[in-house]
């Protein structure tokens, strides 16, 4: 059963401390994506790439975040420093781009708590 | 632009009893079109999508889903609801020519036993 998996699935952090959250999208997935969900804000679209190429970026606080794919199977978000704002769930997806397979399959997420 | 509307916040059914949670959509051109289920403490699942074709779509745990081009609906419904269903259901459409799908803000069903 094919999955896509996060790792660490809690971290908290103090303030202005560097986090990494890592993702391992499905086998022959060529779209990964980040979002962010918060109470407030529900579910935000951080960043996504296609065949290991970053496509769209606009949802991340520049200054502080970034997002890698360094190969095939590992995607790596990171905040450098963190925030307490910067506290929720962070997901990450994997899909198929294709005609008829747009659907997006979901980690379990990271819960990030910056102190 | 592309959007999708979920009218409702929360939605409570008593159990054995039908569920409608509803969706509407916003798109340019053809809609391709999701639902997504979130359980506590865990990410979102795929339950089912519309592409093309029949207008009924059946989908994961029984769920099945009614796309009504006329009224750019789509809502998710399921004949008879079980407490196992409550969960914060998730409406998306994918951004035309894109591989982004933009989500709803949620419903969260509650099934009364």
């Amino acid at each position: 059963d094919a999955r896509v998996t996060q790792t660490p699935r809690h971290k908290v952090t103090e303030m202005g401390q560097e986090v990494t959250m890592r993702c391992q999208p499905i086998l022959g997935h060529n779209t990964v994506f980040w979002y962010r969900q918060t109470m407030m804000q529900g579910l935000e679209l951080l960043a996504y790439f296609r065949n290991r190429a970053p496509l769209d970026d606009s949802g991340m606080p520049k200054d502080r975040f970034s997002a890698e794919m360094p190969d095939a199977t590992l995607a790596t978000l990171k905040i450098q420093p963190s925030e307490p704002r910067d506290s929720a769930v962070y997901f990450c997806a994997s899909g198929f781009s294709g005609r008829t397979s747009y659907e997006q399959y979901f980690g379990p997420g990271t819960r990030l708590t910056v102190t | 632009a592309q959007s999708v509307a979920q009218p409702e916040d929360q939605v409570n059914v008593a159990e054995g009893n039908p569920l409608t949670v509803k969706c509407t959509y916003s798109v340019s051109g053809n809609p391709y079109l999701f639902w997504y289920v979130q359980y506590p403490n865990r990410g979102l699942q795929f339950l089912l999508k519309y592409i093309t074709g029949d207008n009924l779509v059946k989908g994961s745990y029984g769920f099945e889903a009614e796309f009504n081009k006329s009224q750019t609906s789509f809502h998710l419904k399921k004949p008879s609801a079980l407490v196992s269903d409550s969960a914060l259901y998730f409406c998306a459409v994918r951004v035309y020519r894109d591989d982004k799908i933009i989500f709803g803000k949620g419903t969260r069903l509650h099934i009364l036993p």
